[in-house]
């Protein structure tokens, strides 16, 4: 079936750096992507969505990037702040949605 | 705050027992969507309706069914329940029925099994 991966559970970077967050995915048919960060006790909160036809999409300190011909979608944080620790999932819309196993961004001071 | 509501926010039961989790969606929702989150499956979906309609299934069991009703809250019903069922059970929404559009999600039921 349809399944979405991310490849580094744990990413740890430094106040004030920027994080990027990869995802890879496996339906070439997907046309839709969501990224979700989710906090301790809390349910997933939508960051960011981009559509198959776009490569690039900007949002407040956050870019989405997805490359078709591999596969492969990245969420880019800009000046990382210790209120984005989190675990962020990426979503791939086929007949569902279906999200990728998550990410935990620890942010050190 | 999502806007998305779900009570109870913890449940503890046994074996064998059914339980009852409710969602109420962001005002002017018309779909609703169910997932399942557990620490070795991930969040895995459900099922999703969408004003008052069976419109998506997923990994859901047979054990496990929902409904939504008029004012288009939703409800997930869970019978003979097992310890594996034990596990973060998270409603969505969203404005309409298709899937490519942000799903808003509720801070979820914790579901304990002894």
């Amino acid at each position: 079936g349809e399944s979405v991966g991310l490849h580094l559970p744990t990413l740890s970077v430094q106040e004030g750096d920027n994080s990027i967050i990869n995802c890879a995915y496996s339906n070439s048919a997907s046309d839709y992507f969501i990224w979700y960060k989710q906090e301790s006790g809390k349910g997933p909160q939508f960051i960011i969505d981009i559509r198959s036809n776009m490569d690039k999409r900007q949002g407040q300190r956050v870019t989405v990037l997805l490359n078709k011909t591999v596969k492969h979608l990245s969420l880019q944080i800009a000046a990382t702040q210790p209120g984005d620790s989190a675990v962020y999932f990426c979503a791939e819309a086929g007949n569902m949605l279906t999200f990728g196993g998550g990410t935990r961004l620890m942010v050190k001071p | 705050d999502s806007g998305v509501t779900q009570t109870p926010k913890h449940l503890i039961t046994a074996t064998g027992q059914r339980v009852t989790l409710r969602c109420s969606p962001r005002s002017g929702d018309l779909s609703v969507y169910w997932y399942q989150q557990s620490l070795d499956q991930g969040l895995q979906f459900l099922i999703q309706y969408y004003n008052g309609e069976e419109r998506a299934k997923g990994n859901i069991l047979e054990r496990f069914s929902a409904q939504q009703f008029p004012d288009l809250h939703s409800e997930l019903n869970l019978s003979s329940l097992e310890l594996g069922d034990s596990a973060l059970y998270f409603c969505a929404s969203s404005l309409e029925g298709a899937i490519r559009q942000p799903q808003h999600f509720g801070d979820g039921t914790r579901l304990s099994i002894l």
